[in-house]
């Protein structure tokens, strides 16, 4: 089953706005991850932010996790037409191996 | 560095046969995860395989098989093929050593069966 919801499930926007996109989860983790998604095409990893941390940047990529909420944000800035893709959080709990759970993904459009 | 690499990338079955699906992890990784994507279900956990050995299992039905060779290549079995396994499954490997727990993942088999 999926382990949290992504929000929203689609957006639209235009070249050089922001983009936000929210994560749920329920469980305890280890560490929380986004990845995106071209095209039914292999996922691409994009951060990892673990539970200890607050908030990440890579680029223009910010991540922020809240553990006491149990979610977390992606925010993508100045956003490109290439950037159009699905994106999905993963989280990893707290147990052997490295089984990433993820949500259902968040479908952004940017049209320039 | 080559990547995760998956063959095939597209299979046409029928109901009731079987099927294998083939997964060669980044050179190095040892640890190598599989992944069954559809519209209605999402992005779900199969399986992990470390070094020949299963240490992770999802909540699948045991039609879904797999398995690991010493070289860390990974392959998947579905038997008795049912419409709904219709899917996009993504293998992904990971290194033992790095600093983050980062899954590379292979551009994935689309299964269709029919």
């Amino acid at each position: 089953s999926q382990q949290g919801e992504e929000d929203p499930q689609a957006l639209s926007i235009q070249e050089g706005e922001n983009a936000t996109m929210n994560c749920s989860y329920k469980t305890s983790i280890n560490n929380l991850q986004w990845y995106r998604q071209n095209s039914g095409r292999g996922l691409v990893h994009l951060i990892l932010i673990r539970s200890n941390e607050r908030e990440k940047h890579s680029g223009r990529l910010r991540v922020t996790l809240d553990t006491s909420k149990k979610s977390s944000s992606l925010l993508i800035t100045a956003s490109r037409a290439a950037d159009t893709a699905s994106y999905f959080c993963a989280t990893e709990q707290n147990q052997a191996g490295t089984a990433l759970i993820f949500g259902k993904g968040t479908t952004l459009s940017v049209s320039s | 560095k080559a990547g995760v690499t998956q063959t095939p990338r597209y299979l046409i079955k029928t109901r009731g046969q079987q099927v294998t699906l083939s997964c060669s992890p980044i050179s190095g990784h040892r640890s190598v995860s599989w992944y069954q994507q559809t519209p209605g279900q999402g992005l779900q956990f199969l399986f992990e395989y470390f070094s020949e050995t299963q240490r992770n299992k999802g909540n699948f039905p045991g039609r879904f098989s797999g398995r690991q060779f010493s070289n860390s290549r990974s392959e998947m079995n579905v038997s008795t093929l049912e419409l709904g396994d219709s899917a996009l499954y993504l293998c992904a490997s990971k290194g033992d050593r790095v600093r983050y727990n980062e899954q590379f993942f292979g551009p994935g088999t689309r299964l269709t069966v029919l």
